[in-house]
């Protein structure tokens, strides 16, 4: 079965305390995964996806990356404006587009 | 501005109402979708529609029908609301393997 975990389920960092979160998944032939940011009250707002392993992206303080088991987000120097949940998902072959989606790990980054 | 509009917002019902939720997108995407969100469930996966003229069931079909009415628009109806369908709805839209855009959500409560 096609599943996606993310740890922490929260996080609280200072800000300017560079951390990680991770997302492992287990998937019958992966077709791409995605990261997601979402801020109380609105949808999810669309942030990376990564195709293949040793694969990398970056986005200003944000840093995706990917191996054959797991993702992780890498928040450098976090600002107060970076607290939020991300979300990570995955897509499998053959799915039609569809995704599965992690709970989410919810980061709180305090000033 | 482009993305994906829903409507309404917020809604109350009565145990055993009917309703329709609205999605609309002006990217001329071809894949839409619905989920709902639940604390400590994720988005879960209701119903997609690959392409106009198709759609198929999710991870969590039961309750729900749903109509692709034209390429734009994707809505999901609710012959007779049950209190667990409370949640939160999010329509999203994706031209292929590009991330999704989801819409704002509604916040449904039934009662």
């Amino acid at each position: 079965e096609d599943q996606v975990t993310q740890s922490p389920e929260a996080l609280r960092l200072q800000e300017g305390e560079s951390s990680s979160l991770n997302c492992s998944y287990t998937v019958s032939g992966l077709r791409g995964l995605f990261w997601y940011r979402q801020d109380p009250g609105k949808g999810p707002e669309f942030l990376f996806t990564l195709y293949s392993a040793g694969e990398e992206k970056e986005k200003e303080r944000l840093k995706a990356t990917l191996t054959k088991k797991e993702s992780f987000l890498h928040i450098t120097a976090p600002k107060p404006e970076d607290s939020a949940t991300y979300l990570c998902a995955v897509q499998a072959q053959g799915s039609q587009g569809n995704l599965i989606f992690g709970k989410g790990t919810k980061l709180s980054v305090k000033p | 501005n482009a993305g994906v509009t829903q409507t309404p917002k917020f809604q109350v019902l009565k145990t055993g109402q009917s309703m329709t939720l609205q999605c609309a997108q002006d990217m001329n995407h071809n894949s839409m979708y619905w989920y709902r969100q639940d604390p400590g469930m994720g988005l879960r996966l209701i119903y997609y529609s690959a392409s106009e003229g198709t759609t198929d069931k999710g991870e969590v079909p039961n309750g729900y029908n749903v109509s692709r009415l034209n390429k734009r628009e994707f809505s999901l109806r609710l012959e007779s609301a049950a209190p667990s369908q409370t949640s939160v709805y999010f329509c999203a839209s994706t031209p292929g393997q590009l991330g999704y855009t989801f819409g704002s959500g509604t916040r449904l409560t039934v009662v």
